[in-house]
């Protein structure tokens, strides 16, 4: 019954290889977000997404390629990965207006 | 461009004790302020969401302040467990639509 599941916790991958994380929530919300956290603890948002369309898309590489099949899910691929990549991705998601936002538990990017 | 500055970046207490934890912003004209904590290894948990027309919120031990005209806001937590030993995030949020921007956090370490 988890709110905000990410799959996987943990991926570990090679420079210039392509990666997906996968992102769900089944609180309804309309809202959904990725965030990046670093080696500093720093978190900032990457995407943000309404009702599957894209609302919000912070200065992020286009390598990073947010996908929203639905209201539900907002998966996030990453083509050529650089080491500078390695983080904590967190996706989140929220109702609209003044509504507080629910967090996955993170996947921990490695890049080699 | 807002700016959230938290102070301290860590802190240890005796249990016991109260303690508060301070966020600045930059921008007063926000449109809410959260509170978050984070275990490591997880995810954000959402502990107080102040409107920006309120002045506090109160979840058991937790009391949020916020101060818009200042740009501050404080979390006082009362007789301090082990329990509550986690990193805390304060986000300000400045229009319906937009992003959380986050703080650094403050590192919390409550002593037996």
């Amino acid at each position: 019954d988890t709110a905000v599941s990410q799959t996987p916790k943990y991926l570990v991958t090679q420079m210039g290889n392509d990666k997906s994380i996968k992102c769900e929530q089944n609180l309804g919300h309309d809202t959904m977000y990725w965030y990046k956290q670093d080696s500093k603890k720093f978190l900032k948002i990457m995407f943000s997404y309404n009702n599957k369309e894209l609302i919000i898309n912070e200065t992020v590489p286009n390598r990073f390629s947010p996908k929203s099949p639905d209201k539900a899910h907002l998966n996030l691929h990453i083509n050529s990965l650089e080491l500078g990549d390695s983080a904590v991705y967190f996706c989140a998601s929220s109702r609209p207006g003044n509504s507080p936002l629910h967090f996955g538990n993170g996947t921990r990017l490695t890049v080699t | 461009k807002q700016e959230v500055t938290q102070i301290p970046a860590a802190l240890s207490v005796p249990e016991g004790e109260n303690l508060v934890l301070n966020c600045s912003f930059t921008d007063s004209a926000i449109y809410n302020l959260q509170w978050f904590r984070q275990d490591p290894g997880k995810g954000l948990t959402s502990l107080l969401l102040i409107q920006s027309s309120q002045r506090e919120q109160t979840s058991g031990r937790l009391n949020a302040s916020l101060d818009k005209s200042s740009g501050r806001s404080t979390l006082y937590i009362a007789a301090s467990q082990p329990g509550d030993s986690a990193t805390y995030l304060c986000a300000v949020r400045l229009n319906a639509g937009n992003m959380l921007t986050f703080g650094g956090g403050t590192r919390l370490m409550v002593k037996p």
